[in-house]
């Protein structure tokens, strides 16, 4: 079946430094990609859509300057957190549209990133 | 615009008793509902998904859920619940006939008693 990968599964940052997230499509190509943010105990909340080869649509509310996503290949996508402040920390998890038999998305196992 | 209600934020069970999480849908089209799973930091699994075939849909680890369009519900059930199943639930649905991006509830934890 469908397998996302995302790397790192935790980090931990400073203040002002860039995190980036990768999201990579294993066994199958994927043009669009999605990114969330899910606060403690709390409900996913999509960021963005990510699309290869053109820009990244945004949600509402969401920084673009502060969260940079690239989509460079049919397979990775990645989300850059510039000039991370504490507020920032959360968990991340990208996700793919599975093969188009099942309507399900596959999403990847999540970072949690930690801004000190 | 479409929407998920899920009941109670956390549910507790006793290990071997019916696992019952609740979830309503508000949808102006037929949707398409999901019922994924989370573990602690990870991302989510999906259990089973309602894509306008049979009504009584039957999914992963025993897991089954029942679209009614009349109570506008797709509630999850379980008959024995089984320790490995504490974890935190989201229903969720989508429009077929547009973007296919889901649309989250909140969430229910499932609390598993020995």
């Amino acid at each position: 079946g469908a397998v996302v990968s995302q790397h790192p599964s935790w980090v931990i940052c400073k203040s002002g430094t860039s995190v980036k997230i990768e999201c990579r499509s294993l066994d199958f190509q994927a043009t669009t990609m999605f990114w969330y943010r899910q606060f403690p105990k709390q409900s996913l909340m999509l960021m963005a859509t990510s699309n290869e080869g053109s820009k990244a649509t945004y949600e509402q509310g969401v920084e673009k300057d502060k969260f940079l996503i690239n989509h460079a290949s049919l397979t990775l996508s990645t989300l850059t957190v510039t000039s991370a402040h504490p507020e920032d920390s959360s968990f991340y998890i990208c996700s793919a549209p599975g093969d188009s038999n099942t309507y399900g998305y596959t999403f990847g196992s999540g970072t949690r990133l930690t801004v000190v | 615009a479409q929407s998920v209600t899920q009941l109670g934020s956390h549910v507790s069970v006793s290990e071997g008793a019916l696992v019952l999480l609740r979830c309503n849908y508000s949808s102006s089209v037929p949707p398409y509902l999901f019922w994924y799973v989370q573990y602690p930091n990870q991302g989510l699994q999906l259990l089973l998904k309602y894509t306008s075939a049979a009504t009584l849909v039957k999914g992963i680890n025993g897991f089954e859920a029942e679209f009614k369009k009349s109570e506008t519900s797709f509630h999850l059930t379980k008959p024995s619940a089984h320790m490995s199943d504490a974890a935190e639930y989201f229903c969720a649905v989508s429009d077929p006939g547009g973007s296919y991006i889901p649309t989250f509830g909140r969430g229910t934890s499932l609390i598993v008693h020995p």
